[in-house]
């Protein structure tokens, strides 16, 4: 089990440039999680799926944003026409959840760290 | 919606212990968990605790939970150095969803 990894770590871009980032979960785990952070902030949920079925997008995922997991395995985050506004901390968790009451912890990745010069 | 609070910074002394406090909103919240951030890592896991229990102890963490007041607190006993890190407390709703997460707490650990 090596963890939830993130590709690439840093990602420095212009402004307007469209940008993906890569999320490979435990394996097992059939859920998976985007968060953004911004600095001095704890993250704020974005969107999850489970397998490849996307259920759940918060308001902060505007039109800009779209996420995929096509075979259930990994996920990637698109930001078209980036924004100053967008540099953050990208953080992607997955979880394994099987059954209801159980806390099915969610893992976390290192991040992706975006910059829009 | 939910929304949930902590302090932003703790000095404490090597050796002593730390109690870290958070607050949070949502009555409906099932399990609540403390990750621990250190610079430009992941969040790690450190303890969850059921909204029915109001204690948890794992080796030097005990987890308080004071859900009529929506306290939660999480004490390290004996402080380390390594220690030193951004603490976040986070909420999962009846949903179970997604997590909530405090804007995190420094805490600083001096030898």
């Amino acid at each position: 089990d090596t963890g939830v990894s993130q590709n690439p770590r840093h990602k420095i871009t212009k402004r307007g440039q469209n940008v993906t980032f890569r999320c490979d979960p435990i394996s097992e785990h059939n859920r998976l999680y985007w968060y953004r952070q911004t600095l001095g902030q704890g993250p704020e949920f974005l969107t999850y799926f489970q397998n490849e079925a996307q259920l759940e997008k918060s308001r902060l995922l505007s039109d800009r944003f779209s996420a995929e997991r096509p075979k259930g395995s990994f996920s990637t985050l698109e930001i078209q026409r980036t924004e100053q506004g967008d540099s953050a901390m990208y953080l992607c968790a997955s979880s394994l959840h099987y059954l209801a009451g159980v806390p099915y912890e969610q893992y976390f990745g290192p991040g992706t760290r975006l910059t829009v010069t | 919606g939910e929304d949930v609070e902590q302090s932003l910074f703790l000095s404490v002394r090597e050796g002593d212990s730390s109690v870290i406090n958070c607050t949070y909103t949502d009555s409906s919240s099932t399990y609540l968990y403390w990750y621990k951030q250190e610079p430009g890592a992941g969040l790690q896991l450190l303890t969850y605790i059921f909204s029915n229990m109001d204690m948890k102890q794992d080796q030097r963490l005990t987890v308080l939970l004071n859900k009529k007041d929506k306290h939660l607190s999480l004490r390290i006993a004996d402080t380390q150095t390594g220690d030193s890190a951004i603490y976040f407390c986070a909420e999962r709703g009846a949903a179970g969803n997604k997590l909530t997460f405090g804007g995190g707490t420094r805490v600083l650990v001096k030898p």
